[in-house]
């Protein structure tokens, strides 16, 4: 099983240049989030979405978009990228309901992104 | 809103015992969860607590108290690979309906000493 796959495990941007994380999952989960991961700030939800069509903000949303058009697929886009937006992001995905596993978020490897 | 607060460092020798302690403010959550995360990898589950009382997995325990907003992680027969960063979450009953998303704490790095 695949489980959650993120690309580019590496990124170097400049600041201002947009860029797409992608995070797929096989797992059938409905819920699929996004985190940022900073030195002494432990995880922080950006975005996360409970179904294909639906998605709601975090706690540090801003300069981040998301879109989930199907239950595979969550990608989390960058429009103009600050160097405030250098950290280490992590996907992640979890049943939902009462399905078994509903309770254990499954993580991606990660993508660490440095702005210039 | 929610807060978790656990210690930011814990250090310990092998073969040990070591709590790491977990208190946090919430309007109301579905139950605290457990994180581990080595250096350079991704946050692995380890435990789940939904109701008050003790959960046991192997060397690793943990425990939840709703009336006194407070849990903690218990690790047994410390080794050297227990070296790592804990995170406790809780998942938001508030936004239950829409998902329910965990929050974090911002993770406790434990050192195992020989």
């Amino acid at each position: 099983n695949a489980g959650v796959t993120q690309t580019p495990k590496f990124q170097v941007l400049k600041t201002g240049q947009s860029m797409t994380l992608q995070c797929a999952q096989d797992m059938n989960h409905e819920y699929m989030s996004w985190y940022r991961q900073d030195p002494g700030m432990g995880l922080r939800l950006i975005h996360y979405s409970v179904g294909a069509g639906i998605t709601d903000q975090g706690e540090v949303p801003n300069g981040y978009n998301v879109s989930r058009s199907t239950t595979e697929d969550f990608p989390l886009r960058l429009l103009s990228a600050a160097p405030s937006q250098t950290s280490v992001y992590f996907c992640a995905s979890r049943a939902q309901g009462t399905r078994s596993g509903a309770n254990v978020l499954t993580f991606g490897a990660g993508s660490r992104l440095t702005v210039l | 809103g929610q807060s978790l607060e656990q210690p930011s460092e814990v250090t310990a020798v092998e073969g040990a015992i070591v709590q790491i302690n977990c208190t946090y403010q919430t309007s109301g959550f579905y139950g605290l969860s457990w994180y581990q995360q080595h250096d350079g990898g991704a946050p692995t589950f380890l435990s789940y607590n939904g109701l008050d009382g003790l959960e046991e997995t192997g060397r690793f325990s943990s425990f939840l108290s709703r009336s006194d907003s407070y849990g903690y992680l218990l690790l047994q027969e410390l080794q050297m690979k227990d070296s790592a960063s804990y995170f406790c979450a809780v998942r938001d009953r508030a936004t239950y309906n829409q998902g329910g998303k965990l929050i974090f704490g911002q993770g406790t790095e434990l050192s195992v000493k020989p």
